[in-house]
């Protein structure tokens, strides 16, 4: 699986848009982007996850670049309960059978 | 909807004692997993299954047994809990589709004395 480089913290304003960058530039074709959060005390929480295109759902937008070496996890409009560490893993899929490899990830406080 | 429940949520152990944990989960999900976290660590995997009555080792399975009699149960077992098994433990499970996304329970906080 390719490696990722996360910062490890970031602050937010509450209700401003938080901009979660991740490198992946050994990226393979056919290797997916993952995101999770952990909250504190909580166990890891999927957010979204792509290949190529950019990706939406309730939670978050997924921005990949054009080469794939780097994505952007958004956080639309950041509340205080988005305060948590953030997780880019890059995985093959379907490889059910093998552990996810959290690393150290960002650590995002959003702040009032 | 549950999702993914472990019980107990603390426990308190002494050295050489066992004991079981607990996951269930109310997705139907065929993949279930256990792993641990330390403190400023990433999840290490202990053990999974891939469905009901089969286990697999993980990277870190010493001192750990399981078992999957029904889909929605899987049990991590302590025969003889040492220190170094102070932990978090977290139970996830996910759809036999690629086994991703996996969705994780709250975690169980063990120490062990």
């Amino acid at each position: 699986d390719a490696k990722t480089t996360q910062p490890p913290s970031m602050d937010c304003a509450e209700g401003r848009a938080a901009n979660l960058p991740c490198n992946h530039s050994t990226i393979s074709g056919n290797e997916y982007v993952y995101w999770y959060r952990q909250i504190h005390s909580q166990g890891p929480q999927y957010i979204i996850h792509g290949l190529k295109n950019n990706e939406t759902n309730e939670m978050a937008s997924l921005i990949i670049t054009e080469d794939r070496k780097s994505s952007t996890l958004i956080l639309p409009h950041a509340t205080l309960r988005d305060t948590a560490v953030y997780y880019c893993i890059v995985r093959v899929f379907p490889r059910g059978n093998t552990p996810l490899v959290f690393g150290k990830g960002t650590r995002l406080s959003v702040i009032a | 909807n549950a999702g993914v429940t472990q019980t107990p949520k603390f426990r308190v152990l002494k050295t050489g004692q066992s004991m079981t944990l607990l996951c269930a989960q109310d997705m139907n999900h065929e993949y279930m997993y256990w792993y641990r976290q330390d403190p400023g660590m990433g999840l290490r995997l202990i053990h999974y299954s891939v469905g009901e009555g089969t286990t697999a080792k993980g990277e870190v399975p010493d001192g750990y047994n399981v078992s999957r009699l029904k889909k929605q149960n899987f049990l991590l077992g302590l025969e003889s809990a040492a220190p170094s098994q102070t932990s978090v433990y977290f139970c996830a499970s996910s759809s036999g589709t690629g086994g991703l996304p996996q969705h994780f329970g709250d975690g169980t906080r063990l120490s062990i004395l």
